[in-house]
């Protein structure tokens, strides 16, 4: 059974960093592109970053392009995303996505909240 | 990037039929793929490539596509298909990794 376990998520102040995690199980982790999308409170679906299954190239929505980085590591089966320079415009549910667009395995999401 | 629109809101009556739009130049190139949201949870996806269902995805959700417009249709609309609905496909920006999410759709089963 494929399970994704987002941590990390928090309250973090403007301007701050925040390191997201994604566990993930049930499957060869090390083949699959990966991503990330979010979802403010009470706003719809926004599709944050991607990554290849190797590592080697990367995805970033405008809105997050040199503040947010994308990782993973192979040997742990995890997915990370780096979040600095924070705004509150990044307050939302952060998912982590397996097979967006055929299989649709999504994480519980992690929240984060950006407030002074 | 890509950007893909959706109506806000649409209402069907139990048992009818309803029909979501998503139009955007990417769908011109790539299919979509539907998911269905309900409050507290995470996405399912209920449609994906030209009209395909996961597992455990009622054959009442069909998907279509024409031009730059995709839909998806609940044919026999029941009261627990109430939700938001987003419609997702490639960002035809040039960077294959990436994807784009519809403005999203809400769905109410009257």
């Amino acid at each position: 059974e494929v399970q994704l376990v987002e941590s990390g998520g928090g309250l973090v102040q403007p301007g701050g960093s925040l390191r997201l995690s994604c566990s993930a199980s049930g499957f060869t982790f090390s083949s699959y592109a990966m991503h990330w999308v979010r979802q403010a409170p009470g706003k719809g679906l926004e599709y944050v970053s991607a990554i290849s299954s190797n590592g080697g190239s990367t995805y970033y929505a405008d809105s997050v392009k040199g503040r947010f980085t994308i990782s993973r590591d192979n040997s742990k089966n995890t997915l990370y995303l780096q979040m600095s320079s924070l705004r509150a415009e990044d307050t939302a549910v952060y998912y982590c996505v397996k097979g967006l667009a055929a299989t649709g395995y999504w994480g519980q999401g992690t929240l984060v909240t950006v407030s002074s | 990037s890509s950007e893909l629109t959706q109506d806000p809101a649409v209402s069907v009556a139990l048992g009818q039929t309803v029909r979501i739009t998503c139009q955007g130049d990417s769908l011109r190139s790539y299919y979509a793929s539907w998911y269905q949201q309900k409050p507290g949870q995470a996405p399912v996806l209920v449609i994906y490539g030209k009209n395909n269902r996961p597992s455990g995805i009622p054959d009442r959700f069909s998907g279509s596509s024409s031009g730059n417009t995709a839909s998806l249709t609940i044919t026999g609309a029941q009261a627990e298909d109430e939700a938001d609905y987003y419609c997702n496909s490639r960002d035809s920006s040039g960077n294959h990794l990436g994807y784009v999410f519809g403005t999203g759709t809400k769905v109410t089963v009257l």
